[in-house]
C-alpha cells in the first residue's frame, strides 16, 4: 500500500486477556516507530526498530509490553495482561531510515480499549 | 531533559483571523522542531519542520513557525483560519544525541474555528 497501515483499527478486549497489534510500514522503510496516545495526550514513544534489531525500547512502561519485527517488515506490538490503563490509541510510523526519522509518516491507529 | 510545552490547550478564533499556537521547547542538544495536525478520526499529518536550516520555516495549507532559540519558542501561525483548520495541533521535537530516533510530542492545542 501506498502509507502505513494498522490493524485492527478497533480491538476490544477484557482485563487480563492477551492482545497483538500489528503495523505495516511503508515499502522499503528500514526504520519503524510505536508510539500510545491516550485520551486528551500527545503520542508518547514506546519503541523503535531499525530492520529487525529495537533500536530503542526505553518508551515500553513495563514487561507486559513486548514488541517484534522478525523480518524487518511487518512489526506487532503484544501486551500481556492487559489492563484498564493500557486502552488508548497505538500508532505505527515508519521512515526509509534512522537517519531519515525527521520524516516519519503515521498510520491510522489502532484504538484499543480494555474493559 | 528534552520536553515540548504547548502554552495552550485549546484556541479558539473567527473565520478569517490570524492563528497563533505557541510552544517552547528545551533540549540539551540542536533539536529538530516539528508541528504535526491531528483531524478528528485521521491519522498524525505533518505541517512543517525546522531542522537548523531557515528560522522561518513555512508549511502546508499556509502555516508557517518560527525558530526563536533566544526565546527556546517554535510558535506556529497562519494569516487567516479557515473552518477547514480546526483539529488538534501538535508541537514536537526530536534529540539529535543519545535516542535519536523518537519523537516527544506536546500535550496538543485543540483549534476551534468558528464561522
Amino acid at each position: 500500500g501506498a502509507g502505513v497501515s494498522q490493524t485492527p483499527s478497533n480491538k476490544v478486549t477484557e482485563k487480563g486477556k492477551y492482545v497483538e497489534l500489528r503495523c505495516d510500514p511503508i515499502s522499503g522503510h528500514t526504520a519503524l516507530y510505536w508510539y500510545r496516545q491516550s485520551l486528551g495526550q500527545g503520542p508518547e514513544f514506546l519503541i523503535y526498530f531499525q530492520g529487525t534489531g529495537a533500536a530503542d525500547d526505553s518508551g515500553l512502561p513495563n514487561d507486559r509490553f513486548f514488541a517484534v519485527r522478525p523480518e524487518g517488515s511487518v512489526s506487532t506490538l503484544k501486551i500481556q495482561r492487559t489492563e484498564r490503563g493500557d486502552s488508548a490509541v497505538y500508532l505505527c510510523a515508519s521512515s526509509l531510515g534512522l537517519a531519515d526519522a525527521d520524516t516519519q509518516y503515521f498510520g491510522p491507529g489502532t484504538r484499543l480499549t480494555v474493559l | 531533559a528534552q520536553s515540548v510545552t504547548q502554552l495552550d490547550s485549546h484556541v479558539s478564533v473567527s473565520e478569517g483571523t490570524p492563528v497563533l499556537l505557541r510552544c517552547n521547547y528545551s533540549s540539551s542538544y540542536s533539536p529538530s522542531l516539528f508541528w504535526y495536525v491531528q483531524h478528528p478520526n485521521k491519522g498524525l499529518q505533518l505541517l512543517l519542520k525546522y531542522t537548523s536550516a531557515a528560522t522561518l520555516v513555512k508549511g502546508i495549507n499556509g502555516f508557517e513557525a518560527e525558530f526563536k532559540k533566544s526565546e527556546t519558542s517554535f510558535h506556529l501561525t497562519k494569516p487567516s483560519a479557515h473552518m477547514s483548520d480546526a483539529a488538534e495541533y501538535f508541537c514536537v521535537v526530536r534529540l539529535h544525541g543519545g535516542s535519536q530516533g523518537n519523537l516527544i510530542f506536546g500535550k496538543g492545542t485543540k483549534l476551534s474555528v468558528k464561522p
